[in-house]
């Protein structure tokens, strides 16, 4: 139990296009989603939080008109990265939490390079 | 405010070594704390958790005990083997807080044949 799937895995976009991932709860309702940012040999950076139904909330130093998140239900929430260019490059992971849960389960993982 | 300091890699041991991998925690309240392993190319799988001071998560082989006295939570394993090799976080969160994880930078390990 508990599987968190992302789509796509991997992506290849031209700089200036915007990129939808998809991560979704399998077999679980999840009140709250996470999106995190990781880069090569480096630890997970915490990029937002979404509660369905609500408005995500953004760590500081992201900026929530370049990553625009939707969680519009208990197993769907959506990262798009509008404008994509080269230093958005990275890999997106995501995660989701029951109500009063304090385990996260995490998605596979998306890689993003953008050309 | 909340963080967690993990041993640099990266580890490199052989095949049935002993593992210890550092973990400390600076916390506001009373965290919970966790192990989490990232193999190549993968996302994260929780390895174990800890809910309260003297616990002690286990699972694959892999342990770790919160220490409330010294802010620790280090994960061994007595005989690691060449699938173990992957990454490993040290993670807090505040039970009934934002339900946040703070992670630790990780640590690389290598198990050769």
């Amino acid at each position: 139990g508990a599987v968190v799937s992302q789509h796509p895995s991997w992506v290849i976009c031209k700089s200036g296009t915007s990129v939808k991932i998809e991560c979704r709860s399998l077999d679980f309702q999840a009140t709250t989603m996470f999106w995190y940012r990781q880069f090569p040999k480096q630890s997970l950076m915490l990029m937002a939080t979404s509660n369905e139904g609500s408005k995500a909330t953004y760590e500081q130093g992201v900026e929530k008109d370049k990553f625009l998140i939707n969680h519009a239900s208990l197993t769907l929430s959506t990262l798009t990265v509008t404008s994509a260019h080269p230093e958005d490059s990275s890999f997106y992971i995501c995660s989701a939490g029951l109500a009063g849960g304090e385990t996260q389960y995490f998605g596979p993982g998306t890689r993003l390079l953008v050309l | 405010g909340n963080s967690v300091t993990q041993m640099e890699g990266p580890v490199t041991l052989s095949e049935e070594a002993f593992l210890t991998i550092n973990c400390t925690y600076t916390a506001t309240g009373y965290p919970s704390l966790f192990w989490y392993v990232q193999y190549p190319g993968e996302g994260l799988q929780l390895l174990l958790k800890a809910t309260k001071a003297d616990d002690k998560g286990s699972n694959k082989g892999f342990e770790a005990t919160y220490r409330k006295e010294t802010t620790s939570f280090h994960l061994e394993k007595g005989s690691v083997q060449v699938s173990d090799s992957a990454v490993y976080f040290c993670a807090l969160n505040i039970p009934g807080g934002s339900e946040k994880l703070v992670f630790g930078k990780g640590t690389k390990l290598t198990v050769n044949p």
